[in-house]
C-alpha cells in the first residue's frame, strides 16, 4: 500500500545532541511537510517543501533544519534539541493543492522523541 | 492566531449514541478538513468541505459548514467504541497550509 513512513517510531536523544528524524513516501506526492505535536495539542506546522522549495514557518525555531534530498524523502535535524522539543513529530505528504489547495493530506505515524 | 477552536475539549458517550464536535475558525477559508487521530498515531484524513459547500456525508460522518458565522460541526452516528480518538479541523486559507484546530478527545465506551 502507498504510504507514509517515519523512521524510528521512538527517539530518545540527548540534551544539545543532534538528531535526525526521517520520512519517507510512497505516494509520490510533491508536497511534504513536517508538524510538532505536543501532548494534547494542535499539531503545529513547523515546515514544508513543494517539490524542492523549501518553506519555512515564521515562528519556527532556527534549530530546526530540513533536507529533501529527492521526492521520497524527507529529514528533519534538530540542532542542538532541548527539553522543550520533546514532542511527536509528524511527516505528511499531498498532491499538489493548487491554489485553492482542495487535497488531503496523509500523515505517518510520527516518531515521539524524547530528550535526556 | 488563525487557530480553530474546538467545542467540546472531550465527549465522553456510550456506543450507539451520535457525537457532534464543533469547530469555529476566525479568517476565511478555501475549505475545512477534519481528521481522526488515535493515540499515539498520525492523523487520518476523514473529510473535506469547500467554502461553497453546505454539508458534506461519507458513511457514518456529516460534516457542516456555516461561512457567514465561520464554524463547522462534525457529526458520527451511531458511535463505536472504534471511533475513540482526537479530532481535528483543519482550515485551508489557500496554498498548501493547514492550520490545525484544538481538537476533541471522543471516548466511546462499550
Amino acid at each position: 500500500d502507498a504510504m507514509v513512513i517515519q523512521n524510528p517510531r521512538y527517539q530518545v536523544t540527548q540534551f544539545g545532541k543532534p538528531v535526525t528524524l526521517s520520512c519517507s513516501q510512497t505516494l509520490n506526492h510533491n508536497v511534504m511537510y513536517w508538524y510538532q505535536q505536543k501532548s494534547s495539542q494542535a499539531p503545529k506546522l513547523l515546515f514544508h517543501y513543494y517539490d524542492k522549495d523549501f518553506n519555512n514557518e515564521a515562528d519556527t525555531p532556527d534549530n530546526f533544519q530540513s533536507r529533501r534530498p529527492n521526492t521520497s524523502f524527507c529529514f528533519l535535524d534538530i540542532r542542538s534539541p532541548g527539553l522543550g522539543d520533546a514532542a511527536m513529530y509528524l511527516c505528511a505528504t499531498s498532491r499538489d493543492p493548487g491554489r485553492v489547495g482542495n487535497q488531503p493530506q496523509h500523515f505517518g505515524d510520527g516518531t515521539r522523541l524524547s530528550i535526556l | 492566531s488563525q487557530q480553530g477552536e474546538e467545542d467540546p475539549q472531550a465527549l465522553s458517550i456510550q456506543e450507539g449514541e451520535n457525537a457532534t464536535m464543533n469547530c469555529s475558525y476566525k479568517t476565511s477559508i478555501n475549505n475545512l478538513q477534519w481528521y481522526r487521530q488515535n493515540s499515539g498515531r498520525g492523523l487520518v484524513h476523514l473529510i473535506l468541505i469547500r467554502s461553497n459547500e453546505r454539508e458534506k456525508h461519507s458513511g457514518r460522518l456529516r460534516v457542516t459548514l456555516d461561512t457567514s458565522k465561520k464554524s463547522s460541526s462534525l457529526l458520527i452516528t451511531a458511535s463505536r467504541a472504534a471511533d475513540t480518538a482526537s479530532y481535528f479541523c483543519a482550515m485551508n486559507t489557500g496554498f498548501q497550509k493547514l492550520v490545525f484546530g484544538t481538537g476533541t478527545r471522543l471516548l466511546v465506551s462499550p
